[in-house]
């Protein structure tokens, strides 16, 4: 049973434009969500995180939006670079909590230039 | 600041043998936790140690095993090697159990032939 979904596998997008990747999530016990950014022959690399508390958090061209009711996370990259071309991975967890991590199984992020 | 040291970057080894993989948190964390990453997966938690104790296992069956050095630096073994073992191996490191995100080392590829 999946706890953290990532339903497009992949997505393709313009240099400039917004890139779009979206999480879905069932275990309504999660409050702590996070995005991390994996290129190729290199570990992920944590990129934005988001409480429950909040339902937006901003770093830069990141943005994370979180939807409680619907137990949905979107990450929003504006504007998208060739540079942002790796696989997105969404993770969840209970902040403090004595759970690991949940992963889902990643976006491959093209960017064209 | 040194990052999370994984050894070796890759590794072939046949069937029925059996493997070590380390990894080197960085200075000051105290919580490792260690993933399989299989094409199409994502990542799947193996388990955390914490001052030197096992907080948190996965579902892998036994012949999945670890453990923490007074050092924080961490081993995983892997005995009786079967061909779905191949995979990519991630360490990640934090100060404190609970505490996210994690980083990430660049993991170690293993090959089972």
């Amino acid at each position: 049973d999946q706890q953290v979904k990532q339903n497009s596998p992949s997505l393709s997008v313009q240099e400039g434009r917004i890139s779009i990747l979206n999480c879905d999530y069932t275990n309504s016990m999660f409050d702590y969500f996070l995005w991390y950014k994996k290129y190729p022959a290199e570990g992920p690399t944590f990129l934005i995180s988001i409480s429950s508390i909040k339902d937006k958090n901003e770093d830069g061209r990141f943005t994370v939006f979180l939807n409680k009711s619907a137990k949905h996370l979107s990450l929003h990259i504006v504007p998208s670079q060739p540079g942002d071309s790796a696989v997105y991975f969404c993770a969840a967890s209970r902040l403090g909590g004595n759970t690991p991590l949940v992963f889902g199984k990643g976006t491959r992020l093209s960017v064209i230039a | 600041k040194a990052g999370v040291t994984q050894t070796p970057r890759y590794l072939i080894k046949t069937r029925g043998q059996q493997v070590t993989l380390s990894c080197s948190p960085i200075s000051g964390h105290r919580s490792v936790s260690w993933y399989q990453q299989t094409p199409g997966q994502g990542l799947q938690f193996l388990f955390e140690y914490f001052s030197e104790t096992q907080r948190n296992k996965g579902n892998f069956p036994g012949r999945f095993s670890g453990r923490q050095f007074s050092n924080s630096r961490s081993e995983m073994n892997v005995s009786t090697l079967e061909l779905g073992d191949s995979a990519l191996y991630l360490c990640a490191s934090s100060p404190w159990t609970g505490n996210q995100p994690q980083h990430f080392g660049d993991g170690t590829r293993l090959s089972i032939l």
